[in-house]
């Protein structure tokens, strides 16, 4: 089955730093990657995705970006702001369930 | 639009209970997975409904047991409830043409002393 690996497990930058968040899976068939952020005590959230036919999507602050080949995709924010602060969970699908990464917990600092 | 809602927000059970979750997924969305969040580590797929019945399942124990209502709510049930069951139960909806995008509650926060 996949297996889904997430580093950092935490991650702290300065106001307006960009952040990278890195995961890599291990089944060559998967083709849908979420991300997820989850603020405290709240479910969590859908904030971008890709698909296994494209290698990068934005979505203003945000990208995703895919390398197939090597299996590992990531997360970039650009000038993070306090409220970027959460965790986040990269996802992998498997049929209709999706595979979790362990989770980074960034921070980020005025 | 409402989205995924849970209930109850938190429960406290005792060893050896029986703890009965709720959740009614977004309107229109077919399909309803359930996962553990153990405190500290990632998300763990449970269960997934669609239409009625179960399609899949995690690597957990048969006490662990659902099921969906004629209008797609979901129930999660767990027998003989365990200290480790100890979490946050999500539940998640979507829709069946788009099955990937999965819409999550805040979750039922269950205690097991």
């Amino acid at each position: 089955g996949e297996n889904v690996e997430q580093h950092p497990s935490t991650l702290s930058v300065q106001e307006g730093d960009s952040a990278v968040i890195k995961c890599t899976y291990s089944d060559s068939a998967s083709n849908y990657f979420p991300w997820y952020k989850q603020e405290l005590g709240k479910g969590p959230q859908l904030i971008i995705d890709i698909r296994s036919n494209v290698g990068e999507k934005k979505d203003q602050r945000i990208a995703v970006t895919l390398n197939k080949t090597a299996k590992h995709f990531s997360l970039h924010i650009t000038e993070t702001q306090p409220e970027d602060s959460a965790v986040y969970f990269c996802a992998a699908r498997d049929y209709n369930k999706l595979i979790f990464g362990a989770g980074t917990r960034l921070a980020v600092h005025p | 639009e409402a989205g995924v809602t849970q209930s109850p927000t938190h429960l406290i059970k005792t060893r050896g209970q029986q703890a009965t979750l709720r959740c009614s997924p977004i309107s229109g969305h077919t399909s309803v997975y359930w996962y553990q969040q153990a405190l500290g580590l990632g998300l763990q797929f449970l269960l997934w409904y669609d239409e009625g019945e179960e399609r899949n399942r995690g690597n957990f124990p048969p006490r662990f047991s659902g099921r969906q209502f004629p209008n797609y709510s979901s129930e999660l049930n767990v027998n003989a409830l365990e200290l480790e069951d100890s979490a946050l139960y999500l539940c998640a909806s979507s829709t069946r043409l788009a099955p990937n995008e999965q819409y999550f509650g805040p979750g039922t926060r269950l205690t097991v002393t």
